[in-house]
Protein backbone atom coordinates (compact mmCIF):
# COMPACT_ATOMS: atom_id res chain seq x y z
CA UNK A 1 0.00 0.00 0.00
CA UNK A 2 1.01 3.45 -0.83
CA UNK A 3 0.02 6.80 -0.20
CA UNK A 4 -2.87 7.84 2.31
CA UNK A 5 -5.57 4.87 3.13
CA UNK A 6 -8.54 5.73 5.06
CA UNK A 7 -11.22 3.31 6.35
CA UNK A 8 -13.98 2.24 6.06
CA UNK A 9 -15.03 4.53 2.95
CA UNK A 10 -18.66 4.63 3.96
CA UNK A 11 -19.95 4.70 7.39
CA UNK A 12 -23.65 4.84 8.74
CA UNK A 13 -24.42 5.52 12.42
CA UNK A 14 -26.95 6.45 14.70
CA UNK A 15 -26.75 9.19 16.92
CA UNK A 16 -25.97 7.06 19.93
CA UNK A 17 -23.45 4.84 18.02
CA UNK A 18 -19.71 5.13 19.03
CA UNK A 19 -17.23 4.32 15.80
CA UNK A 20 -13.68 5.02 14.78
CA UNK A 21 -12.33 6.43 11.67
CA UNK A 22 -8.98 5.26 10.89
CA UNK A 23 -6.02 6.75 8.35
CA UNK A 24 -2.70 5.50 8.14
CA UNK A 25 -0.37 7.02 5.60
CA UNK A 26 3.20 5.50 4.29
CA UNK A 27 4.37 8.33 2.79
CA UNK A 28 7.17 9.06 5.71
CA UNK A 29 5.64 12.17 6.35
CA UNK A 30 5.97 13.42 9.96
CA UNK A 31 2.33 15.40 10.55
CA UNK A 32 -1.13 14.01 9.83
CA UNK A 33 -4.39 16.27 9.70
CA UNK A 34 -8.03 15.66 9.97
CA UNK A 35 -10.64 18.08 7.58
CA UNK A 36 -14.61 17.68 7.04
CA UNK A 37 -15.64 18.39 3.64
CA UNK A 38 -19.86 19.54 3.88
CA UNK A 39 -21.65 19.94 0.79
CA UNK A 40 -20.98 23.65 -0.84
CA UNK A 41 -18.58 24.82 2.01
CA UNK A 42 -14.82 24.74 2.15
CA UNK A 43 -12.63 22.19 4.03
CA UNK A 44 -12.21 22.49 7.37
CA UNK A 45 -9.20 22.24 9.22
CA UNK A 46 -10.21 19.60 12.22
CA UNK A 47 -6.97 18.71 13.83
CA UNK A 48 -3.30 18.69 12.84
CA UNK A 49 -0.68 16.85 14.87
CA UNK A 50 2.80 17.27 14.12
CA UNK A 51 5.62 14.68 15.38
CA UNK A 52 2.09 12.62 17.15
CA UNK A 53 1.39 15.74 19.12
CA UNK A 54 -1.84 17.68 18.78
CA UNK A 55 -0.51 21.24 17.47
CA UNK A 56 -3.79 22.75 15.88
CA UNK A 57 -7.42 22.43 17.63
CA UNK A 58 -9.88 24.32 15.69
CA UNK A 59 -12.62 24.68 18.11
CA UNK A 60 -14.34 21.15 17.19
CA UNK A 61 -16.93 19.93 19.28
CA UNK A 62 -16.17 17.06 21.66
CA UNK A 63 -17.85 14.22 20.59
CA UNK A 64 -15.08 14.40 18.09
CA UNK A 65 -11.59 12.97 19.77
CA UNK A 66 -8.88 12.27 17.59
CA UNK A 67 -6.05 9.66 18.70
CA UNK A 68 -2.27 9.60 17.00
CA UNK A 69 -0.48 6.90 18.76
CA UNK A 70 2.40 7.21 16.31
CA UNK A 71 3.31 9.31 12.86
CA UNK A 72 2.11 6.74 10.56
CA UNK A 73 -1.49 6.87 12.12
CA UNK A 74 -4.37 8.62 13.18
CA UNK A 75 -7.81 8.00 14.50
CA UNK A 76 -10.85 9.81 15.01
CA UNK A 77 -13.06 8.47 18.03
CA UNK A 78 -16.70 10.08 17.26
CA UNK A 79 -19.73 9.45 19.90
CA UNK A 80 -22.95 11.16 20.10
CA UNK A 81 -22.95 12.36 16.82
CA UNK A 82 -25.22 14.95 15.46
CA UNK A 83 -27.14 14.46 11.70
CA UNK A 84 -25.28 17.68 10.56
CA UNK A 85 -22.29 16.14 11.53
CA UNK A 86 -22.68 14.13 8.40
CA UNK A 87 -19.76 15.01 5.64
CA UNK A 88 -16.90 13.64 4.16
CA UNK A 89 -13.88 12.85 6.71
CA UNK A 90 -10.64 13.13 4.87
CA UNK A 91 -7.16 12.29 6.22
CA UNK A 92 -3.99 14.01 5.35
CA UNK A 93 -0.66 13.90 5.67
CA UNK A 94 2.21 16.54 5.02
CA UNK A 95 6.48 16.40 5.26
CA UNK A 96 6.30 19.01 8.41
CA UNK A 97 4.54 21.96 7.83
CA UNK A 98 6.72 24.21 5.44
CA UNK A 99 5.57 26.36 3.00
CA UNK A 100 6.72 23.91 0.28
CA UNK A 101 5.53 20.85 1.87
CA UNK A 102 1.58 20.11 0.31
CA UNK A 103 -1.10 17.91 1.54
CA UNK A 104 -1.62 14.43 0.30
CA UNK A 105 -5.31 13.22 0.79
CA UNK A 106 -6.72 9.98 1.52
CA UNK A 107 -9.64 8.99 -0.11
CA UNK A 108 -12.10 9.91 2.69
CA UNK A 109 -14.69 8.60 4.67
CA UNK A 110 -18.18 9.03 4.00
CA UNK A 111 -20.02 9.62 7.11
CA UNK A 112 -23.94 9.66 7.54
CA UNK A 113 -25.80 10.27 10.76
CA UNK A 114 -28.94 9.31 10.86
CA UNK B 1 -11.35 35.34 9.66
CA UNK B 2 -8.95 34.39 7.14
CA UNK B 3 -10.93 34.21 3.64
CA UNK B 4 -10.41 32.51 0.50
CA UNK B 5 -12.79 33.32 -2.08
CA UNK B 6 -13.33 31.09 -5.39
CA UNK B 7 -16.39 31.60 -7.75
CA UNK B 8 -18.13 27.75 -7.19
CA UNK B 9 -19.33 27.85 -11.14
CA UNK B 10 -19.72 26.18 -13.17
CA UNK B 11 -17.31 27.14 -15.73
CA UNK B 12 -18.09 25.52 -18.97
CA UNK B 13 -15.58 26.13 -21.61
CA UNK B 14 -15.22 24.15 -25.21
CA UNK B 15 -12.65 20.87 -25.38
CA UNK B 16 -9.34 22.67 -26.67
CA UNK B 17 -10.14 25.79 -25.18
CA UNK B 18 -8.04 27.72 -22.24
CA UNK B 19 -9.74 27.36 -18.45
CA UNK B 20 -9.23 30.52 -16.17
CA UNK B 21 -9.97 29.76 -12.27
CA UNK B 22 -9.94 32.48 -10.20
CA UNK B 23 -9.04 32.79 -6.57
CA UNK B 24 -9.07 35.76 -3.70
CA UNK B 25 -7.35 35.82 -0.62
CA UNK B 26 -8.06 38.25 2.54
CA UNK B 27 -4.61 37.69 4.85
CA UNK B 28 -2.20 39.35 3.16
CA UNK B 29 0.83 37.56 5.05
CA UNK B 30 0.08 34.42 3.04
CA UNK B 31 3.21 32.83 1.97
CA UNK B 32 2.17 29.60 -0.51
CA UNK B 33 -0.58 28.83 -2.39
CA UNK B 34 -2.18 25.72 -3.92
CA UNK B 35 -4.09 24.31 -6.87
CA UNK B 36 -5.68 20.92 -5.90
CA UNK B 37 -8.11 18.99 -8.54
CA UNK B 38 -11.10 16.86 -6.90
CA UNK B 39 -12.81 14.52 -9.12
CA UNK B 40 -16.58 14.07 -7.84
CA UNK B 41 -16.67 11.41 -5.39
CA UNK B 42 -12.61 11.52 -4.74
CA UNK B 43 -10.22 13.15 -2.86
CA UNK B 44 -8.17 16.61 -3.36
CA UNK B 45 -5.32 16.28 -5.06
CA UNK B 46 -2.13 18.33 -5.80
CA UNK B 47 -1.46 20.24 -9.24
CA UNK B 48 0.64 22.58 -8.40
CA UNK B 49 1.87 25.54 -5.89
CA UNK B 50 3.29 28.72 -6.29
CA UNK B 51 4.94 31.36 -4.14
CA UNK B 52 6.32 34.08 -6.33
CA UNK B 53 4.97 36.32 -7.89
CA UNK B 54 4.55 36.26 -11.50
CA UNK B 55 3.85 33.03 -13.44
CA UNK B 56 4.71 29.12 -13.13
CA UNK B 57 4.25 26.47 -15.66
CA UNK B 58 3.77 22.68 -14.96
CA UNK B 59 2.51 21.32 -18.90
CA UNK B 60 -0.99 22.30 -19.60
CA UNK B 61 -1.54 24.10 -16.37
CA UNK B 62 0.10 27.85 -15.36
CA UNK B 63 -0.44 29.43 -12.05
CA UNK B 64 -0.14 33.01 -11.77
CA UNK B 65 0.67 34.78 -8.33
CA UNK B 66 -0.24 38.84 -7.87
CA UNK B 67 0.53 39.20 -4.05
CA UNK B 68 -0.06 43.21 -4.67
CA UNK B 69 -3.55 42.13 -5.83
CA UNK B 70 -3.89 39.38 -3.24
CA UNK B 71 -5.15 37.17 -6.31
CA UNK B 72 -4.06 33.67 -8.04
CA UNK B 73 -5.05 32.05 -10.54
CA UNK B 74 -5.08 29.05 -12.73
CA UNK B 75 -4.53 28.50 -16.96
CA UNK B 76 -5.61 25.06 -18.08
CA UNK B 77 -4.88 24.96 -21.97
CA UNK B 78 -6.15 22.57 -24.21
CA UNK B 79 -8.56 21.68 -21.48
CA UNK B 80 -9.49 18.39 -22.15
CA UNK B 81 -12.71 16.33 -21.09
CA UNK B 82 -10.78 14.43 -18.22
CA UNK B 83 -10.16 17.86 -16.86
CA UNK B 84 -13.60 18.47 -15.54
CA UNK B 85 -13.43 18.60 -11.76
CA UNK B 86 -14.08 20.77 -9.01
CA UNK B 87 -10.71 23.00 -8.69
CA UNK B 88 -9.38 24.04 -4.92
CA UNK B 89 -7.69 27.28 -3.93
CA UNK B 90 -5.41 26.68 -0.90
CA UNK B 91 -3.68 29.82 1.01
CA UNK B 92 -1.03 29.17 3.39
CA UNK B 93 -0.29 31.87 6.06
CA UNK B 94 2.98 32.91 8.09
CA UNK B 95 1.76 29.99 10.52
CA UNK B 96 1.89 27.44 8.30
CA UNK B 97 -2.03 27.31 8.82
CA UNK B 98 -3.47 26.34 4.92
CA UNK B 99 -7.19 27.46 4.39
CA UNK B 100 -9.49 26.25 1.45
CA UNK B 101 -11.83 27.93 -0.72
CA UNK B 102 -15.31 26.47 -2.01
CA UNK B 103 -13.58 25.29 -4.87
CA UNK B 104 -14.59 26.00 -8.56
CA UNK B 105 -16.90 23.66 -10.80
CA UNK B 106 -15.30 23.19 -14.46
CA UNK B 107 -16.76 21.59 -17.01
CA UNK B 108 -15.19 20.86 -20.30
CA UNK B 109 -17.31 20.09 -23.02
CA UNK B 110 -16.80 17.91 -25.91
Amino acid sequence: ETGVTQTPRHLVMGMTNKKSLKCEQHLGHNAMYWYKQSAKKPLELMFVYSLEERVENNSVPSRFSPECPNSSHLFLHLHTLQPEDSALYLCASSQGRSLNSPLHFGNGTRLTVT
Amino acid sequence: QKEVEQNSGPLSVPEGAIASLNCTYSDRGSQSFFWYRQYSGKSPELIMFIYSNGDKEDGRFTAQLNKASQYVSLLIRDSQPSDSATYLCAVMDAGNMLTFGGGTRLMVKP
